[in-house]
């Protein structure tokens, strides 16, 4: 089985800023990560996924995340926090052949002006 | 192209009745999955069809069910509805999920039930 776990339900950041978003997962397989972002009052929106090859992988609105197999981490980040990043991230695990994501808790993003 | 539309987007009820919900997935997907999500358990997998056959389900009550239809869309349904059923219901499609995993939600079906 497949499980996820996200240090910090809450991130606040100043405008500008790093923004680092933890994920750590487990598997019993080769995962396949995902970084989900969700507004308020609207669905899912994938930022990016790694499935195999290269493990830094760029996303929209300029995130990334780098798959660690050593650290079982796939943390996602950005370079400068802008104000349209405040939103709810969830990171989520899922294998070959099953058809299911497992989420992780969510961590809330604040950006501070 | 048009994305996963979800209908109706809220809707109230009472305990004891039941409910369904539709979801019309991207054009040419086959998988559709359904998700619940609560302020105390997070996003949780209740199950996912292709092509009208349900592949996978979550570890829900039996008042929990869903089809899948020829062209793709699906339903789900809740019995007898408990306060606790109370959540936002996503729904997601993909060419099929054993490939990436990828999914793309909808915008979701918010539920209360009084």
């Amino acid at each position: 089985a497949q499980s996820v776990t996200q240090l910090g339900s809450h991130v606040s950041v100043s405008e500008g800023a790093l923004v680092l978003l933890r994920c750590n997962y487990s598997s019993s397989v080769p995962p396949y990560l995902f970084w989900y972002v969700q507004y308020p009052n609207q669905g899912l929106q994938l930022l990016l996924k790694y499935t195999t090859g290269a493990t830094l992988v760029k996303g929209i609105n300029g995130f990334e995340a780098e798959f660690k197999k050593s650290e079982t981490s796939f943390h996602l980040t950005k370079p400068s926090a802008h104000m349209s990043d405040a939103a709810e991230y969830f990171c989520a695990v899922s294998v070959r052949g099953n058809e299911k994501l497992t989420f992780g808790t969510g961590t809330r993003l604040t950006i501070i002006p | 192209k048009a994305g996963v539309t979800q209908t109706p987007r809220y809707l109230i009820k009472t305990r004891g009745q039941q409910v369904t919900l539709s979801c019309s997935p991207i054009s040419g997907h086959r998988s559709v999955s359904w998700y619940q999500q609560t302020p105390g358990q997070g996003l949780q997998f209740l199950f996912e069809y292709f092509s009208e056959t349900q592949r996978n389900k979550g570890n829900f009550p039996g008042r929990f069910s869903g089809r899948q239809f020829s062209n793709s869309r699906s339903e789900m349904n809740v019995s007898t509805l408990e306060l606790g059923d109370s959540a936002l219901y996503l729904c997601a499609s993909s060419l099929d999920t054993r490939n990436t995993g990828e999914l793309f939600f909808g915008e979701g079906s918010r539920l209360t039930v009084l």
